[in-house]
């Protein structure tokens, strides 16, 4: 079975910072990886799609990227907004399978 | 507006069953594969099922097969989630998520653009 880490499991950063958070999968993926983004008390949106595809409304400042079984997700100045948990999410296997997530807070 | 809007959610005791619903507005419900994705309150997600567009295909994850049924309405723009034989294992926030067409396939669907608020299922005795 297919087996997803993502890490750091948490991170503080300032207002600005670029953030970087990384998903490893256990075998190639293809690029077939979604981010999502969960804020605290609220559903989980779409970030990126096909890997570094951005979602409908998604800032610029957010960038994903990868291909074969190391991906990223990137924030390039991190904004109070930004306060959530990230989730990867393959589909090169099915059924579809989430990592199990990156918290981002505000140091 | 385009939204998901789940119920049917509360307390189950093992053993017991539970239809959530999830009714969509704001866009052409038969556009679109829908699916449903649970959480334990403050652990990750998980796909649960999920069932193409005219509800001709339909896949489950392992541990729920034989014991949901996802199911659609499209005339009433609506999903369901039929759950029996429920376990403690169950308990979860349950969202109704949508995925664009393209993103479905022998019954998964694998991009989740639009989610709801969920509906919370406690299964305990």
């Amino acid at each position: 079975d297919i087996q997803m880490t993502q890490s750091p499991s948490s991170l503080s950063a300032s207002v600005g910072d670029r953030v970087t958070i990384t998903c490893q999968a256990s075998q190639d993926i293809r690029k077939h990886l979604n981010w999502y983004q969960q804020r605290p008390g609220k559903a989980p949106q779409l970030q990126i799609y096909d890997a570094s595809n951005l979602g409908k409304e998604v800032p610029s400042r957010f960038s994903g990227s990868g291909s074969g079984t190391n991906y990223s997700l990137t924030i390039t100045s991190l904004q109070p907004e930004d306060i959530a948990t990230y989730y990867c999410q393959q589909y090169d296997t099915l059924p579809p399978l989430f990592g199990p997530g990156t918290t981002v807070d505000i140091k | 507006e385009v939204q998901l809007l789940e119920s049917g959610g509360g307390v189950v005791r093992p053993g017991g069953s539970l239809r959530l619903s999830c009714v969509a507005s704001g866009f052409t419900f038969d556009d679109y594969g829908m699916s449903w994705v649970r959480q334990i309150p403050g652990k990750g997600l998980e796909w649960v099922a999920s069932i193409n567009w005219n509800g001709g295909s339909t896949g489950y994850v392992n541990s729920v097969k034989g014991r949901f049924t996802i199911s659609r309405d499209n005339a009433k723009n609506s999903l369901f989630l039929q759950m029996n034989s429920l376990r403690a294992e169950d308990t979860a926030l349950y969202y109704c998520v949508r995925t664009p067409l393209g993103y479905c396939g022998g019954g998964y669907c694998y991009l989740f653009d639009l989610w709801g608020q969920g509906t919370l299922v406690p299964v305990s005795s």
